[in-house]
C-alpha cells in the first residue's frame, strides 16, 4: 500500500530565504506526483505536476524535483515571501489515477 | 469560469439527519471525485466518477452515497449521519483520468453532533 510522507510537518523561516519542503513514497511505481498548496479554509491549488518520468518542473520561484528510485520529491521554494505561508501538500498519482496525498508541511514565512 | 464550487459552504447536522453536499464543475471535465480531509489523516478519496453516469468507491465509501446525473454535478450524500463524518469534505475535477491535475473545490465543513 502506497503511504505519503512529508518532513517537517511545520516549518517557519524569515523572509528571503531559500527552503526545501520534503515528500517520501514508499511504491515507486507512480504514474505522476503534484505539489498542492492549501490555504486556511480554503480548497487546494495545483502548483506542480511531474510525470513519472520527468526529473523536475519549475514555475516561477518554485521547483519540484522527482526520483522514483528513491522514493523521493522536494518542492524548492526561493526567495521566499509571507504570501507564501500556507500549508503545502504533495500527492502521488498511480495508474489508476487516485492520488494518495501526505499529510502537509505548514509554512510560515516571517517578514 | 467559476471552476469548481461547491454547497453549502458550512453545515451543523444532528446525528442520524441526512443532507447532500453539492459540486459543479463548468470545465467541462469527465472525472469527478469527493475527498474528506481530517486532521493527521490527510485528505482520503471516498468515491469517484469517470463521466456522466458511473461511480466507483474510493478509499473510505462507507456511510456516503454519491450520483453523477449530470456531466458537471457530483452529488455526495449521507443519509444517516454520525459523529465520526464531521470533516472537511472536498470535491474535484480533471479533464482525464492520468496524468492531469485536479482542481479543487473550497470545500464544505460539516459538524455532526
Amino acid at each position: 500500500k502506497q503511504e505519503v510522507t512529508q518532513i517537517p510537518a511545520a516549518l517557519s523561516v524569515p523572509e528571503g530565504e531559500n527552503l526545501v519542503l520534503n515528500c517520501s513514497f514508499t511504491d515507486s511505481a507512480i504514474y505522476n506526483l503534484q505539489w498542492f498548496r492549501q490555504d486556511p479554509g480554503k480548497g487546494l491549488t495545483s502548483l506542480l505536476l511531474i510525470q513519472s518520468s520527468q526529473r523536475e518542473q519549475t514555475s516561477g520561484r518554485l521547483n519540484a524535483s522527482l526520483d522514483k528510485s528513491s522514493g523521493r520529491s522536494t518542492l524548492y521554494i526561493a526567495a521566499s515571501q509571507p504570501g507564501d505561508s500556507a500549508t503545502y501538500l504533495c500527492a502521488v498519482g498511480s495508474n489508476t489515477g487516485k492520488l494518495i496525498f501526505g499529510q502537509g508541511t505548514t509554512l510560515q514565512v516571517k517578514p | 469560469n467559476a471552476g469548481v464550487t461547491q454547497t453549502p459552504k458550512f453545515r451543523v447536522l444532528k446525528t442520524g439527519q441526512s443532507m447532500t453536499l453539492l459540486c459543479a464543475q463548468d470545465m467541462n471535465h469527465e472525472y469527478m471525485y469527493w475527498y474528506r480531509q481530517d486532521p493527521g489523516m490527510g485528505l482520503r478519496l471516498i468515491h469517484y466518477s469517470v463521466g456522466e453516469g458511473t461511480t466507483a468507491k474510493g478509499e473510505v465509501p462507507d456511510g456516503y452515497n454519491v450520483s453523477r446525473l449530470k456531466k458537471q454535478n457530483f452529488l455526495l450524500g449521507l443519509e444517516s449521519a454520525a459523529p465520526s463524518q464531521t470533516s472537511v469534505y472536498f470535491c474535484a475535477s480533471s479533464y482525464s483520468w492520468q496524468g492531469e491535475t485536479q482542481y479543487f473545490g473550497p470545500g464544505t465543513r460539516l459538524l455532526v453532533l
